[in-house]
């Protein structure tokens, strides 16, 4: 089955910098990569997601990245804000129609800094 | 629509007791998850129905845990006897399965079995 790996486990920026996180899968035939974002003691909530027909998507501060050669994608938020604080999850799985074999990464702690 | 509902949000209860989350997913959604979130853990999914079946239960860590879906609005999980190491907080998500695979997450409940 599908293993996601996720890196950082935690990452801190000072606001107004960018952050990074990567995530690599093992899965060649996984097609749709979504990210959430988890606020604390909140649910996670789709923020952005890329299918492997495109190599980078973008909404406003907000950029994921798509090697499928590679097999790893990233998340990238420019210009940091404090609301940014939040744990960030990627995922994989094979169809954009149906969930069944999505998989998540451990997630990302990221906190932006004042 | 009022979003994925679960209940009760938070249950405190005693190692041996049996205890019942409860799930609505999004009217006219077909598909849904149940998640548990640990910090050692990260976020697991433990089973998942399509059209009220369930598809793949190959994520519920043992035979003390058991859901059901008996009809499109309604699904269940189920813990006998709970064990401390069941504490977490459980997540229920719900899906389009027809159309793009975002996943909505109900807000969650934080099981701590002492």
């Amino acid at each position: 089955g599908e293993n996601v790996e996720q890196h950082p486990s935690t990452l801190s920026v000072q606001e107004g910098d960018s952050a990074v996180i990567k995530c690599t899968y093992s899965d060649s035939a996984s097609n749709y990569f979504p990210w959430y974002k988890q606020e604390l003691g909140k649910r996670p909530q789709l923020i952005i997601d890329i299918r492997s027909n495109v190599g980078e998507k973008k909404d406003q501060r907000i950029a994921v990245t798509l090697n499928k050669t590679a097999k790893h994608f990233s998340l990238h938020i420019t210009e940091t804000q404090p609301e940014d604080s939040a744990v960030y999850f990627c995922a994989a799985s094979r169809s954009p129609r149906n969930n069944n074999d999505m998989r998540f990464g451990a997630g990302t702690r990221l906190t932006v800094k004042p | 629509d009022a979003g994925v509902i679960q209940s009760p949000r938070h249950e405190v209860t005693e190692m041996g007791q049996e205890v019942t989350l409860r799930c609505k997913p999004i009217s006219g959604h077909d598909y849904l998850f149940w998640y548990r979130q640990t910090m050692m853990r990260g976020l697991e999914l433990l089973i998942y129905f399509n059209n009220n079946v369930p598809i793949d239960d190959s994520g519920m860590p043992e035979d003390r845990f058991s859901a059901k879906m008996p009809n499109a609005s309604f699904s269940t999980l189920k813990i006998q006897p709970s064990e401390p190491r069941d504490s977490a907080v459980y997540f229920c998500a719900s899906s389009l399965g027809t159309t793009y695979n975002e996943q909505f997450f109900g807000p969650g409940t934080r099981l701590t079995v002492l």
